[in-house]
C-alpha cells in the first residue's frame, strides 16, 4: 500500500490566488513528521514546511502552510497569494520512527506539478 | 557554501558496465540516503547510512550497492548498469535534533543508460 499518495497530477493556479495540495498518509505510527518539498525546472529539493504528529497547531511557513487532519491522516500544502515563481513540482514525504537506527528515512508522494498562471 | 555535493551531475554509460556515483559532505551528519526519482514515482529510497560502515536496503536497491568508508563519503555503485537505472539520483544528508528542516538533499545526478 502507498503510504504517501498525492492524487492530482497536475494543478494550475491563477496568479495571487491560493490553492491547495493534496497530501494523504498511511502509517501506524504513533511519532512520525510530515513534509512539503518544492523541486523547480532546475531540479533542486527545497524545503517548505514540516508537521510533526505531536503538533497541535498547523505550521506555517511564510505563505505556505499545512493543514493537518490527523484523524483523516492528510497534510494538505496551502499556498496563499500565489507566485509565478511557485510553479514547480511539490513533493509530499512522511517521516516514521526507527527503533533500530533511532531515526527515520523519508518515504515520497509521486508529486503535483503546480503550474501558477498570469 | 551547499554542505552536500555529488558527482559527476551527468553521466551516459553503455548497458552493463559498472558505475560509481559519488556523495560528499562537509556537515558531519550520520545519516546519508540514496534516492531514485523517476516520473509517477516520486523519490525511492534505494539506500541509506546511519554511520560509518552502517548501511541498509531501501525499497530499491536491487542492482545498487553502497559503501560510507568515512563519515564525509558516501558512494553508489551500479554493477552492471541497465536501461532501468536511467534516473535522477539524489543524496540526501540528516542529522538528529535538526528538527523538520533536518534533510539537504544534493543537486542530483543525471544517469543515462545506453
Amino acid at each position: 500500500a502507498q503510504k504517501i499518495t498525492q492524487t492530482q497530477p497536475g494543478m494550475f493556479v491563477q496568479e495571487k490566488e491560493a490553492v491547495t495540495l493534496d497530501c494523504t498518509y498511511d502509517t501506524s505510527d504513533q511519532s512520525y513528521g510530515l513534509f512539503w518539498y518544492k523541486q523547480p525546472s532546475s531540479g533542486e529539493m527545497i524545503f517548505l514546511i514540516y508537521q510533526g504528529s505531536y503538533d497541535e497547531q498547523n505550521a506555517t511557513e511564510g505563505r505556505y502552510s499545512l493543514n493537518f487532519q490527523k484523524a483523516r491522516k492528510s497534510a494538505n500544502l496551502v499556498i496563499s497569494a500565489s507566485q509565478l515563481g511557485d510553479s514547480a513540482m511539490y513533493f509530499c514525504a512522511m517521516r516514521e520512527r526507527e527503533v533500530r537506527t533511532s531515526y527515520g528515512k523519508l518515504t515520497f508522494g509521486q508529486g503535483t506539478i503546480l503550474t501558477v498562471h498570469p | 557554501d551547499a554542505g552536500i555535493t555529488q558527482s559527476p551531475r551527468h553521466k551516459v554509460t553503455e548497458t552493463g558496465t559498472p558505475v560509481t556515483l559519488r556523495c560528499h559532505q562537509t556537515e558531519n551528519h550520520r545519516y546519508m540516503y540514496w534516492y531514485r526519482q523517476d516520473p509517477g514515482h516520486g523519490l525511492r529510497l534505494i539506500h541509506y547510512s546511519y554511520g560509518v560502515k552502517d548501511t541498509d536496503k531501501g525499497e530499491v536497491s536491487d542492482g545498487y550497492s553502497v559503501s560510507r568508508s568515512k563519515t564525509e563519503d558516501f558512494l553508489l555503485t551500479l554493477e552492471s548498469a541497465t536501461s532501468s537505472q536511467t534516473s535522477v539520483y539524489f543524496c540526501a544528508i540528516s542529522e538528529v535534533g535538526q528538527g523538520g528542516r533536518g534533510y539537504t538533499f544534493g543537486s542530483g545526478t543525471r544517469l543515462t543508460v545506453v
